[in-house]
């Protein structure tokens, strides 16, 4: 099954604690993104990746991390938690090129509280 | 960048009535609009998108229109059931671009 899979699902963590989330696709997809859903504001992209070895900032980058040394795989780090970063997180991916290109498919969501 | 303003933030509709959320968009080179659908404790999926060389696009009990005079852009939804119940995303993409910038969401709940 085509699907974009993301762990932990659930974390409760407290300030300082270094975390990763980890994100995963079987597509093949060249695009990998992280947004984050907070209420009120929507889906606001954290950082994202058009193929490996290559990121970009979103619009809310600040106090994350990502790497893409891998094509399927996208983790988010979280160097330094802090409260501001509870949040529900979103991992997605798509194609550049074809008929799907950039429909995105979304993981099922990560949620994170920072004490 | 692009802004993407989205209205109403909530919707209540009787089952069988129709729902309409509206987006506007402020950079005029976006050329692709979808909306996503989020349902409880899931990931946002894409249900129907639009080119800018097109004005309207239908599947089914739900259609899309978009003005690219005016930069806005809105969803259908006819004969509503409860299971069309969740928050509805629209999103913009520039030409040549590939991220989207999304509005804030719309809570549809429809009552049987």
């Amino acid at each position: 099954e085509a699907q974009v899979t993301q762990n932990p699902r659930y974390l409760i963590t407290v300030t300082g604690k270094k975390l990763t989330v980890t994100c995963s696709q079987n597509m093949n997809h060249e695009y990998m993104s992280w947004y984050r859903q907070d209420p009120g504001l929507g889906l606001r992209q954290i950082y994202y990746s058009m193929n490996v070895e290559v990121t970009d900032k979103g619009d809310v980058p600040e106090g994350y991390k990502v790497s893409r040394k891998e094509k399927r795989n996208f983790p988010l780090i979280l160097e330094s938690p802090s409260p501001n970063q509870t949040s529900l997180y979103f991992c997605a991916s798509s194609d550049l090129r074809g008929p799907v290109a950039n429909v995105l498919t979304f993981g099922a969501g990560s949620r994170l509280t920072v004490l | 960048g692009e802004n993407v303003e989205q209205h109403p933030s909530t919707l209540s509709v009787q089952e069988g009535d129709s729902a309409v959320i509206k987006c506007t968009y402020s950079d005029s080179a976006s050329n692709y609009f979808p909306w996503y659908k989020q349902e409880l404790g899931k990931g946002p999926q894409l249900i129907i998108d639009i080119r800018s060389n097109v004005g309207e696009k239908k599947d089914q009990r739900i259609a899309v229109t978009l003005n690219k005079t005016a930069k806005h852009f809105s969803l259908h939804i006819t004969e509503t059931q409860p299971e069309d119940s969740a928050v509805y995303f629209c999103a913009a993409r520039k030409s040549g671009y590939s991220t989207l910038t999304f509005g804030k969401g719309t809570m549809l709940l429809v009552s049987p």
